[in-house]
């Protein structure tokens, strides 16, 4: 079995501060993880993956991720935000080759000017 | 690019009626997927099918069928719709043996 917990449902930060989503993982396989982003009205898009390569992931518009199996956290962060990165975010993990994706229920990014 | 296109952005229907949801992607992919998606429920299975005529139920296929008769095309279908099936609708696709998937941007349903 496998499931995520991301640990906040909303997150506000002020623009040019950095950003940092909270996910915590179970998963009784080796995991993969994922983070997407789903802008206002739009499907979701990928910012980075993990499949048991480098335990930092860099994605898309300056995300990273850091894979801590000891602490079985996925943390997503950005050193410095900006208005356009305002969107929801989902943590994921699925088993490794395997289509089984578990999502965690968001968080929401607030930017404020 | 991978391109997911579902047929309708929004919808709006009257309970008891039989609802069509499409979803087309252009990657030939093999997987193909549909979710719901509920505020503070994150994205939920309803059905996925990994080939051309095959499906398996996800978490929550009650109240919904699906039918894949070409490889590019999955559809959704509520035989019967229900309020409590008012939500946002996500396509996605995926090579098989790919973790990755591909989303569409989404349908949302409102049943009165």
């Amino acid at each position: 079995a496998q499931s995520v917990t991301q640990l906040d449902s909303h997150v506000s930060v002020s623009e040019g501060t950095p950003v940092l989503l909270r996910c915590n993982y179970s998963s009784s396989y080796s995991p993969s993880l994922f983070w997407y982003v789903q802008h206002p009205n739009k499907g979701l898009q990928l910012l980075l993956k993990y499949t048991s390569a480098a335990t930092l992931v860099k994605g898309i518009n300056g995300f990273e991720a850091e894979f801590k199996k000891s602490e079985t956290s996925f943390h997503l962060t950005k050193p410095s935000a900006h208005m356009s990165d305002a969107a929801e975010y989902f943590c994921v993990v699925s088993r490794e080759n395997n289509n089984d994706m578990r999502f965690g229920a968001g968080t929401r990014l607030t930017v404020k000017p | 690019d991978v391109k997911v296109t579902q047929s309708s952005r929004y919808l709006v229907k009257r309970t008891g009626e039989k609802v069509f949801l499409e979803c087309v992607q252009d990657m030939d992919h093999e997987n193909m997927f549909w979710y719901r998606q509920d505020p503070g429920l994150g994205l939920r299975l309803i059905y996925f099918s990994y080939d051309v005529k095959m499906k398996e139920k996800g978490d929550i296929p009650e109240g919904y069928s699906v039918s894949r008769e070409k490889k590019e095309r999955f559809s959704l279908i509520l035989e019967s719709a229900s309020t409590n099936q008012t939500s946002m609708y996500l396509c996605a696709s995926s090579r098989q043996g790919g973790e990755t998937q591909y989303f569409g941007p989404g349908t949302r349903l409102l049943v009165l």
